[in-house]
């Protein structure tokens, strides 16, 4: 059983363009979260989602990001208009049913804004 | 609102010593509490879980301890060694709540 899968690893982008970050939860699993880690800094929640729903969203940035996770296929992280200010490393985590189990994280996609 | 504080920030020890990270919470209305390690530039890789009724969770040379009631948890490393090097983050997962809040992490060197 595979575990979560986030790709890219890495991505480098401009100021100004859009980055999308996929996550493949594992399998069987039907909750999603977005997590963010700025340099020396702790994760930070950003987004909770079950297929085809948002659930809570009230760590997103108001502006320039967005959230989904489709019937078919991974969840994307999407953010548009890259700023310097969004370098940082974006982890997924997915588990079961219930909302309280465990979470499995996946290796994280790392965002360079040049 | 919940916040994750560990100390000390970062800590260096010889091979071999035994050493204790700390971690606190403001609220103590929380599901569980989890320790993860983070090797550089890598992902977290889970070391242990207690549940909220629990007081203690042990595998291998880690013991962690929860002490709800104060909003602390301990995680004791036994005989360390250089491989034990990376950070180690602190994880509460609230009550009623989607999110984990995670501390800022202790940045572990163990030197041969």
């Amino acid at each position: 059983n595979a575990g979560v899968m986030q790709n890219p690893r890495h991505l480098v982008r401009r100021r100004g363009q859009e980055a999308r970050l996929r996550c493949s939860p594992m399998k069987g699993h039907s909750h999603v979260y977005w997590y963010r880690q700025l340099p020396e800094e702790g994760l930070k929640f950003m987004v909770y989602l079950q297929k085809e729903n948002i659930i809570d969203e009230s760590g997103m940035p108001k502006e320039r990001f967005s959230a989904e996770f489709p019937k078919e296929g991974p969840s994307i992280l999407r953010i548009q208009q890259v700023v310097r200010g969004d370098s940082a490393a974006y982890f997924c985590a997915s588990s079961p049913g219930q909302v309280l189990n465990e979470q499995f994280f996946g290796p994280g996609t790392r965002l360079t804004v040049l | 609102k919940q916040e994750v504080t560990q100390i000390p920030a970062a800590l260096s020890v010889p091979e071999g010593e035994n050493l204790v990270l700390n971690c606190s919470f403001t609220d103590s209305a929380i599901y569980n509490l989890q320790w993860f390690r983070q090797d550089p530039g890598k992902g977290l890789t889970s070391l242990l879980l207690i549940q909220s009724s629990q007081r203690e969770q042990t595998s291998g040379r880690l013991n962690a301890s929860l002490d709800k009631s104060s909003g602390r948890s301990t995680l004791y490393i036994a005989a360390s060694q250089p491989g034990d090097s990376a950070t180690y983050l602190c994880a509460v997962r609230r009550l009623n709540n989607n999110d984990m809040r995670f501390g800022a992490g202790t940045r572990l060197t163990v030197k041969p």
